[in-house]
């Protein structure tokens, strides 16, 4: 079973600043399968990015993904203050399981 | 406009069992596969089952088998989850989510709180 580990755990930055999240595979996947949300207090979790690097409708440029193999990276260029929130990872596998990393929380410094 | 509706929370004792449902709407139900992902307070997401509700086919989380089962209504557009010989450990808000194309979720249902307690 592949597990995702996302770090840091808690990133304090200010608005305007680059925010770089990391989720690191425990086995080498496919970038197809590597998706970022974004979860506010008391909402669903959002898409923000698909296949590693797309983004999804509506998702402002700010947004980016990358990475490959083991190593995947979300950056949010230039924080908002609507961007301080949670942020997962998640990898759909084989056989239709699927894996969310533990979450890395952006907050206000 | 695609929509995700659940029913509304629930409060249970433990042993007891809950079924919860999501409506969809905007979209014909049998052409996405439905899951459902659970977030127990102040944690992070956790994925429990799929189903694919063209054929009624599912696949449950190893930690779930035989606890959760997962059933749809077509004529209703409308799928169950029903979890059973509940613990404490399972209160949480639990989601259903559509499963786009491309292997990830572009819908969300708005969540149900479950509380499980004596």
């Amino acid at each position: 079973e592949i597990v995702l580990t996302q770090s840091p755990g808690t990133l304090s930055l200010s608005p305007g600043e680059r925010a770089t999240l990391s989720c690191r595979a425990s086995q080498s996947l496919s970038n197809t399968y590597l998706a970022w949300y974004q979860q506010t207090p008391g909402q669903a979790p959002r898409l923000l990015i698909y296949g590693a690097s797309s983004r999804a409708t509506g998702i402002p440029d700010r947004f980016s993904g990358s990475g490959s193999g083991t190593d995947f990276t979300l950056t949010i260029s230039r924080l908002e203050p609507e961007d301080f929130a949670v942020y997962y990872c998640q990898h759909y596998g084989n056989s239709r399981t699927l894996t969310f990393g533990q979450g890395t929380k952006v907050e206000i410094k | 406009q695609v929509h995700l509706v659940q029913s509304g929370t629930e409060v249970k004792r433990p042993g007891a069992s809950v079924k919860l449902s999501c409506k969809a709407s905007g979209y014909s139900l049998t052409r996405y596969y439905m899951h459902f992902v659970r977030q127990a307070p102040g944690q992070g997401l956790e994925w429990m089952g799929i189903i694919n509700p063209s054929g009624g086919s599912t696949t449950y989380a190893k930690k779930f088998q035989g606890r959760v089962i997962m059933t749809r209504d077509t004529s209703t557009s409308t799928v169950y989850f029903e979890l059973r010989n509940l613990r404490s450990e399972d209160t949480a808000v639990y989601y259903c989510a559509r499963e786009a194309t491309g292997l990830y979720f572009d819908y969300w249902g708005q969540g149900t709180l479950v509380t499980v307690s004596s």
